[in-house]
């Protein structure tokens, strides 16, 4: 079954304690990203990769690092997090070029205390 | 400032009747995305519109796309309870090489029985 898989689905952590959600892809989907959705806000952009070791910016990527060392993980790191980043993160995957839709994993509701 | 709107942002509705929601964009962009989410779900693609006119149908909804005018509408035809959601346009950023997407804030649809 196609799918992104997204863990964990729920975290709860204190300011300042490094965490790493991960995001996996089973569509071999060259394209791959993560945002954040706070109510009135929509989804915001974080970080988006067009490919192993291709990463770039989107609109809010303060705070937070990514990586693409493979081509079906894109994992969302969070350095030192703060209570302004508790927020339901969603990944998402597709192919380039011909501008296919996003397949969003089920999300990962992170509260930082 | 790149900006995509929706207008509303809370529908409530009767089973039966017909309603469109409206995305602009301040953008330069001929892809445009709809999704649609359910309370506590990820979210679903239902359209990709990829060029000026672009008009795609599924069931008892219609999007279409005026890169013109920077508007996409979502139509909605004799609304059924199954369609309460919220339903997100998005847009891919021009002109540049990478794939940064905006989304719209999300119009919350109700259909009362």
């Amino acid at each position: 079954e196609a799918q992104v898989t997204q863990n964990p689905r729920y975290l709860i952590t204190v300011t300042g304690k490094k965490l790493t959600v991960t995001c996996s892809q089973n569509m071999n989907h060259e394209y791959m990203s993560w945002y954040r959705q706070d109510p009135g806000l929509g989804l915001r952009q974080i970080y988006y990769s067009m490919n192993v070791e291709v990463t770039d910016k989107g609109d809010v990527p303060e705070g937070y690092k990514v990586s693409r060392k493979e081509k079906r993980n894109f994992p969302l790191i969070l350095e030192s997090p703060s209570p302004n980043q508790t927020s339901l993160y969603f990944c998402a995957s597709s192919r380039v070029g011909t501008k296919n839709i996003q397949y969003f994993g089920a999300g990962t509701r992170l509260s930082v205390l | 400032e790149l900006k995509v709107e929706q207008n509303p942002l809370f529908l409530s509705m009767q089973e039966g009747k017909n309603y469109t929601i409206y995305c602009n964009y301040s953008t330069t962009s001929d892809r445009l995305y709809w999704y649609r989410q359910d309370p506590g779900k990820s979210l679903e693609s239902l359209f990709v519109l990829l060029s000026n006119g672009a008009v795609k149908q599924e069931g008892r909804l219609m999007a279409s796309l005026d890169t013109k005018a920077r508007l996409s509408t979502l139509h909605i035809t004799a609304a059924v309870h199954d369609l309460s959601a919220t339903y997100f346009c998005a847009v891919d950023i021009e002109p540049t090489s990478y794939d940064k997407v905006i989304f719209g804030p999300g119009t919350s649809l109700s259909v009362i029985p």
